[in-house]
């Protein structure tokens, strides 16, 4: 079975500080990873994906992230965070089959 | 384009009752997804149809839970008997197609609260 972990579960930070949130899958085979985004009030929508080639993805809004397989982990950046910023942000992992299996998210705030 | 969407926003039942919600997936989109989000969790996922069958129904938590795509568009997940631990926020998304490369488009989700 496939699982995630996401370590920081409320993080607050002054806008144009730099951003990592961490995320831990657990999957035996090859698997593609997301990370979405629900901005308050809004949808669940996707920032971005990896599936296969460059390890470094980069997303939409300056986001990135970095796939790194031996330690089972696909962490998100940003290097300079805007107010604009302030939503929850989920991992999430598909392993075997078409069903995401979602982290429990981080809920960032941003500060002026 | 129109997104997906969910019908009602809220739902308040009484335990015991039976319950209905609706999803809309986006036009031409042939995979449709469930998931269930309770407070503070990520999204747990339901079941996932594509076209008119259900391709996977592993995470549907028991036998009082269903949904149906009769026409491989409309879904509706029905509850029946619920219960205080159903409430939840139930979210639909659907995609082009089921294939791993192919994005998933949430709705907004129905709020569901069992009294």
């Amino acid at each position: 079975a496939q699982s995630v972990s996401q370590h920081n579960h409320h993080v607050i930070l002054s806008e144009a500080a730099s951003l990592e949130l961490g995320c831990n899958y657990s999957y035996g085979g090859t698997v593609n990873l997301f990370w979405y985004v629900q901005y308050p009030g809004q949808h669940l929508q996707l920032l971005l994906k990896y599936f296969s080639g460059d390890p470094l993805v980069k997303g939409i809004k300056g986001f990135e992230a970095e796939f790194i397989k031996s330690k089972f982990s696909f962490n998100l950046r940003k290097p300079s965070v805007q107010w604009s910023d302030t939503a929850e942000y989920f991992c999430a992992v598909r392993g075997g089959g078409n069903k995401l299996t979602f982290g429990t998210g981080t809920q960032l705030k941003v500060e002026l | 384009g129109a997104g997906v969407s969910q019908t009602p926003s809220n739902k308040v039942t009484e335990k015991g009752k039976y319950v209905e919600l609706r999803c809309d997936p986006i036009s031409g989109h042939t995979a449709l997804y469930w998931y269930r989000q309770s407070l503070g969790q990520g999204p747990e996922f339901l079941i996932y149809f594509q076209g008119t069958g259900a391709a996977d129904d592993s995470g549907l938590p028991n036998d009082r839970f269903f949904a149906v795509r009769p026409e491989g568009s409309v879904s509706t997940l029905k509850i029946q008997r619920t219960e205080r631990g159903d409430s939840a926020v139930y979210l639909c998304a659907s995609s082009l197609q089921g294939g791993v490369s192919y994005e998933q488009y949430f709705g907004p989700g129905t709020r569901l609260t069992v009294t």
